[in-house]
C-alpha cells in the first residue's frame, strides 16, 4: 500500500523559504513509470499544480510557470522521499500544501495528508 | 496551458435530488490513438486531501459509489451525482492529465438545500 507522509513547518515569515518534505512508502522516487508533485490549495485559487519530479533513466523536473523563479523539487533516493522549496514566500503563499503521486498517464491517485502553511510576520 | 472552466461555482441541491457540474477544457483532451479522454473527477472535503472518484471521463473508481457518474469527450464534461446525500457536501475539480502542467478547474461546492 503506499502512503505519502508529508512534514515541516507550518509557519513561515515573509521573505523567507517554504520547505516541506513527502516521504514515500510502498513505492519508489526513482520509479519509472510515477511522477512526484507538490500542489496547493487555497480559497483564492483552488487546487493549484506546483511542480514534479520524475526519473526516465535521468532525472526531470517540471514546474508551473508562475512559480519557477521561486521554486524547486528535489528527490532524495537514499530516504526515498522528495522536497519542495519555495524562496521569497508572500502572504499569498498561504495554503494547504499536498504532495501527490501520478502514475503515467493517470490522475494523481495518492495523495500527502496535507501541511497548511501560514506566511506571516 | 489547457485551462479547465467549471460550472457553477456553488450548487445547492435537496437531499435525494440530481447534482450536475460540468467543466469545459481550452483543447481537447482526447487522445486520438487510444480513444480514452485524460480527464478526472476529484471530491475535496475539508481536513482531508483530494479523492478521485472519475477517471478517464467515465470510469469510476474502486469503491466510489454508483451515484456518481461522469460523461463528456473532447472538450466538455459532467460530473453526476444522482441522488445526493449527505455526506456528499465537498467541493468538487475536474483535472487533466493531457498535457503538463496538470491543470484543475476552479472547484465547484455542492451543499444541502
Amino acid at each position: 500500500q503506499v502512503q505519502l507522509q508529508q512534514s515541516g513547518p507550518g509557519l513561515v515569515k515573509p521573505s523567507q523559504t517554504l520547505s516541506l518534505t513527502c516521504a514515500i512508502s510502498g513505492d519508489s522516487v526513482s520509479s519509472n513509470s510515477a511522477a512526484w508533485n507538490w500542489i496547493r490549495q487555497s480559497p483564492s485559487r483552488g487546487l493549484e499544480w506546483l511542480g514534479r519530479t520524475y526519473y526516465r533513466s535521468k532525472w526531470y523536473y517540471d514546474y508551473a510557470v508562475s512559480l519557477k523563479s521561486r521554486i524547486t523539487v528535489n528527490p532524495d533516493t537514499s530516504k526515498n522521499h522528495f522536497s519542495l522549496q519555495l524562496n521569497s514566500v508572500t502572504p499569498e503563499d498561504t495554503a494547504v500544501y499536498y504532495c501527490a503521486r501520478d502514475p503515467d498517464w493517470a490522475p494523481f491517485d495518492i495523495w500527502g495528508q496535507g501541511t497548511m502553511v501560514t506566511v506571516s510576520s | 496551458d489547457i485551462v479547465m472552466t467549471q460550472s457553477p461555482d456553488s450548487l445547492a441541491v435537496s437531499l435525494g435530488e440530481r447534482a450536475t457540474i460540468n467543466c469545459k477544457s481550452s483543447q481537447s483532451v482526447l487522445y486520438s490513438s487510444n480513444n480514452k479522454n485524460y480527464l478526472a473527477w476529484f471530491q475535496h472535503k475539508p481536513g482531508q486531501p483530494p479523492k478521485v472518484l472519475i477517471y478517464w471521463a467515465s470510469t469510476r473508481e474502486s469503491g466510489v459509489p454508483d451515484r456518481f457518474s461522469g460523461s463528456g469527450s473532447g472538450t466538455d464534461f459532467t460530473l453526476t451525482i444522482s441522488s445526493l446525500q449527505a455526506e456528499d457536501v465537498a467541493v468538487y475539480y475536474c483535472q487533466q492529465y493531457y498535457d503538463t502542467p496538470r491543470t484543475f478547474g476552479g472547484g465547484t461546492k455542492v451543499e444541502i438545500k
